[in-house]
C-alpha cells in the first residue's frame, strides 16, 4: 500500500493559517489523497479529498503538488475546534479493493 | 455530510461472553462497511471490510471467527465480538462507502469495549 508520512505535531494559534503537509512519494495514478481528522474518543471526520487539482470546501483547502508526491491541508482560520489528530490517507483505489489505511496523523495544537 | 451510527456508544462484559455492536448508514446506501479498532494513543486499524451480501473480508492478523461481522442489508453491518477476552478491550469504529462509488468514508462515533 502507498504510505504517508506526516509530521508527529504541529502548533498554530488560533485565527492563523495553519498548513499541514503530507507527502506520499510512492503514491500511484489512480490514488486519492483523503484528510480526515480525529478527537479524542471520537470517530474520524472527513475533511477533504482530491486526486490531482487543488480542492476547496467549507471546511479547508487541499493543495496538491504538481507531481503528486506531496500535498497540503490548509485551514484557513484555525479555532480551538480544530485541534485534533489529522491523517492524510491514500485510498487503494480499485472497485473492490478499496481501502484506507490510516497512518498516525499530525496532531494540531491550536493555541488560544 | 452522510451520518454512520453505532450502538452501544459504550458497553462493559465480562471475560467469556459475546458482545454485538451494530453500525448503521442512516441516510445512505452503503455497499461497504469498514470495521476498525483503536487502542489508546494509537492509529485506527482496519479489521475488516464488509460488503452488502457477501462474506467480509479480513485483514491479516485479525481471526475471523472471533470477530464475526454480518452486512445484511444496505444500512447495517454488525460486529460481534465472541468470547471476549481483557485484550479485546479497545475502541470499535466502523465507517461506510456510499453505494454510489464515491471516495469517501463516512465514520461512525465509536464503541468503547471494556472486558472485565
Amino acid at each position: 500500500d502507498a504510505k504517508t508520512t506526516q509530521p508527529n505535531s504541529m502548533e498554530s494559534n488560533e485565527e492563523e493559517p495553519v498548513h499541514l503537509p503530507c507527502n506520499h512519494s510512492t503514491i500511484s495514478g489512480t490514488d486519492y489523497i483523503h484528510w480526515y481528522r480525529q478527537l479524542p474518543s471520537q470517530g474520524p471526520e472527513y475533511v477533504i479529498h482530491g486526486l490531482t487539482s487543488n480542492v476547496n470546501n467549507r471546511m479547508a483547502s487541499l493543495a496538491i503538488a504538481e507531481d503528486r508526491k506531496s500535498s497540503t491541508l490548509i485551514l484557513h482560520r484555525a479555532t480551538l475546534r480544530d485541534a485534533a489528530v489529522y491523517y492524510c490517507i491514500l485510498s487503494v483505489s480499485g472497485g473492490s479493493n478499496y481501502k484506507l489505511t490510516f497512518g498516525k496523523g499530525t496532531l494540531l495544537t491550536v493555541n488560544p | 455530510g452522510a451520518v454512520v451510527s453505532q450502538h452501544p456508544s459504550r458497553v462493559i462484559c465480562k471475560s467469556g461472553t459475546s458482545v454485538k455492536i451494530e453500525c448503521r448508514s442512516l441516510d445512505f446506501q452503503a455497499t461497504t462497511m469498514f470495521w476498525y479498532r483503536q487502542f489508546p494513543k494509537k492509529s485506527l486499524m482496519l479489521m475488516a471490510t464488509s460488503n452488502e451480501g457477501s462474506k467480509a473480508t479480513y485483514e491479516q492478523g485479525v481471526e475471523k471467527d472471533k470477530f464475526l461481522i454480518n452486512h445484511a442489508s444496505l444500512t447495517l453491518s454488525t460486529l460481534t465480538v465472541t468470547s471476549a477476552h481483557p485484550e479485546d478491550s479497545s475502541f470499535y469504529i466502523c465507517s461506510a462507502r456510499d453505494g454510489r462509488g464515491q471516495e469517501t468514508q463516512y465514520f461512525g462515533p465509536g464503541t468503547r469495549l471494556l472486558v472485565l
